[in-house]
C-alpha cells in the first residue's frame, strides 16, 4: 500500500541545536516533494519545495534532501529556536496529477 | 488583511444538518482546493477546482459538495452531517502560473473547526 510516514512522537531539542525531522514514502514516485509548518490552530505555511532530480535544497537557516532511492526526505534546522516550534508536514506530489499527499506530521519542541 | 479566508471559524451542529463552510481568497489564485485535517492523519483532499467551471473530487468527496461561485470563492457543503464529519477543514489556493507549473505552493485559509453531535 502507498504511505508517507513522518515520526508521530513530539521531537524535543535544545536550543541552538540543528533538529532533524524525517519524512518516509513508500510505493510513491513524486516529482516534488513539500514542507509545510503548521501552528496550533492555523493553517500550514509552505516553506520549501524539492524536485526529484535535485538533492539539497536550503533556505536560511533550513536544508531540505530527497533521497529518491531510500524513498525518504530530511527537514533540517540549524542553530534551531523557541520560535521553531511547531508541527512540520511533508506533502508528495506525483508526475501524474496535481493532488499533495501529505504526511501526518512530526511536532518540533525546541527547549530554551 | 488575510489572503485566504474561512467561515465559519468554528460551528457545532447536529447530525443531519446542512452546513456550508465559505472560503474567499484575494491573492488572484485560480486554483482552490479543500482539504479536512484529523488527529494523526495528513491532511486529505475533499474537492478541487482549477477555474470556476472545473470541480474535481479528491480523496474523500462522499458526503461533501461543492460550489465556485466566482475565482474569488469555493464553498463546501455537508449536505446532512455525520458525527465522523467532525474535523478541522481547511481551503487553499495556488497559483499555475508563478513559476513551476502545477507543483507549487499552496497557501491555506486559518482553518474552521466542525463538530457534528
Amino acid at each position: 500500500s502507498q504511505k508517507i510516514e513522518q515520526n508521530s512522537e513530539a521531537l524535543n531539542i535544545q536550543e541552538g541545536k540543528t533538529a532533524t525531522l524525517t519524512c518516509n514514502y513508500t510505493n510513491y514516485s513524486p516529482a516534488y516533494l513539500q514542507w509545510y509548518r503548521q501552528d496550533p490552530g492555523r493553517g500550514p505555511v509552505f516553506l520549501l519545495l524539492i524536485r526529484e532530480n535535485e538533492k539539497e535544497k536550503r533556505k536560511e537557516r533550513l536544508k531540505v534532501t530527497f533521497d529518491t532511492t531510500l524513498k525518504q526526505s530530511l527537514f533540517h534546522i540549524t542553530a534551531s529556536q523557541p520560535a521553531d516550534s511547531a508541527t512540520y508536514l511533508c506533502a508528495l506530489t506525483m508526475d501524474s496529477n496535481y493532488q499533495l499527499i501529505w504526511g501526518a506530521g512530526t511536532k518540533l519542541i525546541i527547549k530554551p | 488583511d488575510a489572503d485566504v479566508t474561512q467561515t465559519p471559524r468554528n460551528r457545532i451542529t447536529k447530525t443531519g444538518k446542512r452546513i456550508m463552510l465559505e472560503c474567499s481568497q484575494t491573492k488572484g489564485h485560480d486554483r482552490m482546493y479543500w482539504y479536512r485535517q484529523d488527529p494523526g492523519l495528513g491532511l486529505r483532499l475533499i474537492y478541487y477546482s482549477f477555474d470556476v467551471k472545473d470541480i474535481n473530487k479528491g480523496e474523500i468527496s462522499d458526503g461533501y459538495s461543492v460550489s465556485r461561485q466566482a475565482q474569488a470563492k469555493f464553498s463546501l457543503s455537508l449536505e446532512s452531517a455525520i458525527p465522523n464529519q467532525t474535523a478541522l477543514y481547511f481551503c487553499a489556493t495556488s497559483d499555475p502560473t508563478s513559476g513551476i507549473s502545477s507543483y507549487n505552493e499552496q497557501f491555506f485559509g486559518p482553518g474552521t473547526r466542525l463538530t457534528v453531535l
